[in-house]
C-alpha cells in the first residue's frame, strides 16, 4: 500500500518568506507527527496530533511555526517568515489507530528545506 | 520528561566485525524503546521495538537490543555486520501513558568498512 508522502521534496526559499509543507499520511493512520532533522541533531519532535484531540504543539520552536490536519488526514506544516536557522529535513510519520498496539511510526521521506 | 542519549556520534567499524550502539534514557515513567535506522537517502523504518516482557528483543537484519532497566540502557547490537548495514541509527523512547510523544536520540552514524 501507499506510504506517508510528503511535499514538496524539496524546497529554496527566500529569508522572510512563508513555506508550507505537506503530509499525507498512510490511510486510516489517526496519529500524525512532525519532526525536524538538522545535521548533527537528531530528530527534533515538533507537533503530533491523534485523532479528534487537541494537538500536541510542544515541539514547535516558536510562533513562527503551526501547522494543522484537516479532515483527520492531510497536515500543513506553515513556517512565517523563515529564517535561515529554520533550514533543515522535515519529516512526517503516521501511526496507526490507538487501539492497535504496534506503537510503530511510519516515516515519509521528508521535506528538505534551505532558507537563502 | 524523558532524554535519550547516544553517545557515539560514528562507529567505524569493519565487515564481519561485531557492533554495538549505545543508547542511554532518562525518564521517570515507564518507557517504550525503539531503534530506527536511516539508510541513506532513504527515510526512517523501524528496526526493533521494546514494549514489555523478554528484556532481549529481536529486530530485523540480523539486530537485537537488550533492555536494563537499572542502567537505563537500550544498546543495539550485531555479531557480524555488513556493508550495507552502513547507515545512521536512532534510539528513541516514548512514555506509556499519557502521551504519544516520541523522544529522538541525536543519532549515530555505523560506518562499515571492507
Amino acid at each position: 500500500g501507499a506510504g506517508v508522502s510528503q511535499s514538496p521534496s524539496n524546497k529554496v526559499t527566500e529569508k522572510g518568506k512563508d513555506v508550507e509543507l505537506r503530509c499525507d499520511p498512510i490511510s486510516g493512520h489517526t496519529a500524525l507527527y512532525w519532526y525536524r532533522q538538522s545535521l548533527g541533531q537528531g530528530l527534533e519532535f515538533l507537533i503530533y496530533f491523534q485523532g479528534n484531540s487537541a494537538p500536541d504543539k510542544s515541539g514547535l520552536p516558536s510562533d513562527r511555526f503551526s501547522a494543522e490536519r484537516t479532515g483527520g488526514s492531510v497536515s500543513t506544516l506553515t513556517i512565517q517568515r523563515t529564517q535561515q536557522e529554520d533550514s533543515a529535513v522535515y519529516l512526517c510519520a503516521s501511526s496507526p489507530r490507538k487501539d492497535r498496539v504496534t506503537y510503530e511510526q511510519y516515516f515519509g521521506p521528508g521535506t528538505r528545506l534551505t532558507v537563502t | 520528561a524523558q532524554s535519550v542519549t547516544q553517545l557515539d556520534s560514528q562507529v567505524p567499524v569493519f565487515e564481519e566485525a561485531p557492533v554495538e550502539l549505545r543508547c542511554n534514557y532518562s525518564s521517570s515513567v515507564s518507557v517504550y524503546l525503539f531503534w530506527y535506522v536511516q539508510y541513506p537517502n532513504q527515510g526512517l523504518q523501524l528496526l526493533l521495538k521494546y514494549l514489555s516482557g523478554s528484556t532481549l528483543v529481536k529486530g530485523i537484519n540480523g539486530f537485537e537490543a537488550e533492555f536494563n532497566k537499572s542502567q537505563t540502557s537500550f544498546h543495539l547490537r550485531k555479531p557480524s555486520v555488513h556493508i550495507s548495514d552502513t547507515a545512521e541509527y536512532f534510539c528513541a523512547v516514548r512514555g506509556t501513558s499519557g502521551t504519544y510523544k516520541y523522544i529522538f536520540g541525536t543519532g549515530t552514524r555505523l560506518k562499515v568498512l571492507a
